[in-house]
């Protein structure tokens, strides 16, 4: 089964500073898909980022990138100039393209970032 | 975008009434819906994927008997929550996935659940 880790409950940052959340998983197949969701409190889930596996190049949406490493199966989120907006609980969840784990979104157990002027 | 829809956002019942929380895809057609379950402080645990004109498929250790789920169109997903109990407590989270392989997966608002 695969399986989703998050190594950093909390993680803090200073307003227009860098971060990076850890996130490792473990799987047996060779295509499917990562993804960086944001819940803010409203509770909410946002799509941050995603990475197709088959991709080598990483995933970039403005303020966020990632450091996808297939081999050591490591999908890192960074986020730039850091803004207070960003404080949430940052999930990272992976979905596999085989039948039957093929739609399921398999998720971490999530890190909770805060921002501080 | 794709609007997934959740009603009610909050809901408060009594023990061993039942409760139905409606999950619909608003400008688009889902073949499939996924109800999560998310307790505080924790990640969303996927408890059944609801397949439209089929019976839902439940993880392991999800009560079907308990967790009715009924996709009766191509845009709306329902989960009743049968004989509630407090432990039935949790915020409940739908989403909804267009149509391709590469698409995304759109989720509704959530749904606070209290049961006194």
């Amino acid at each position: 089964a695969q399986t989703v880790t998050q190594s950093q409950p909390e993680m803090s940052v200073q307003e227009a500073e860098t971060v990076t959340l850890s996130c490792t998983y473990d799987t047996s197949e060779s295509d499917y898909y990562l993804f960086w969701y944001k819940q803010p409190p409203s509770r909410q889930m946002i799509l941050v980022i995603r990475q197709e596996a088959y991709k080598q190049q990483n995933a970039t949406e403005n303020r966020f990138s990632v450091n996808f490493q297939k081999a050591a199966k490591s999908f890192s989120l960074k986020i730039s100039d850091s803004q207070l907006g960003d404080a949430a609980m940052y999930f990272c969840a992976y979905r596999g393209q085989n039948t039957g784990t093929a739609s399921k979104l398999t998720f971490g157990t999530g890190t909770r970032l805060q921002v501080t002027l | 975008g794709a609007v997934v829809s959740q009603h009610p956002s909050r809901v408060i019942c009594k023990s061993g009434t039942s409760v139905k929380i409606e999950c619909r895809s608003l400008d688009f057609q889902a073949t499939t819906m996924f109800w999560y379950r998310q307790f505080p402080k924790q990640s969303l645990m996927l408890m059944a994927t609801s397949n439209e004109g089929s019976k839902a498929t439940y993880e392991q250790g999800v009560e079907k008997d308990k967790f009715l789920i009924n996709h009766a169109s191509l845009t709306l997903s329902t989960l009743t929550v049968t004989s509630a109990h407090p432990e039935d407590s949790s915020f409940y989270i739908c989403s909804a996935r267009e149509a391709g392989p590469n698409s995304p997966l759109h989720f509704g608002n959530g749904t606070r659940l209290t049961v006194t």
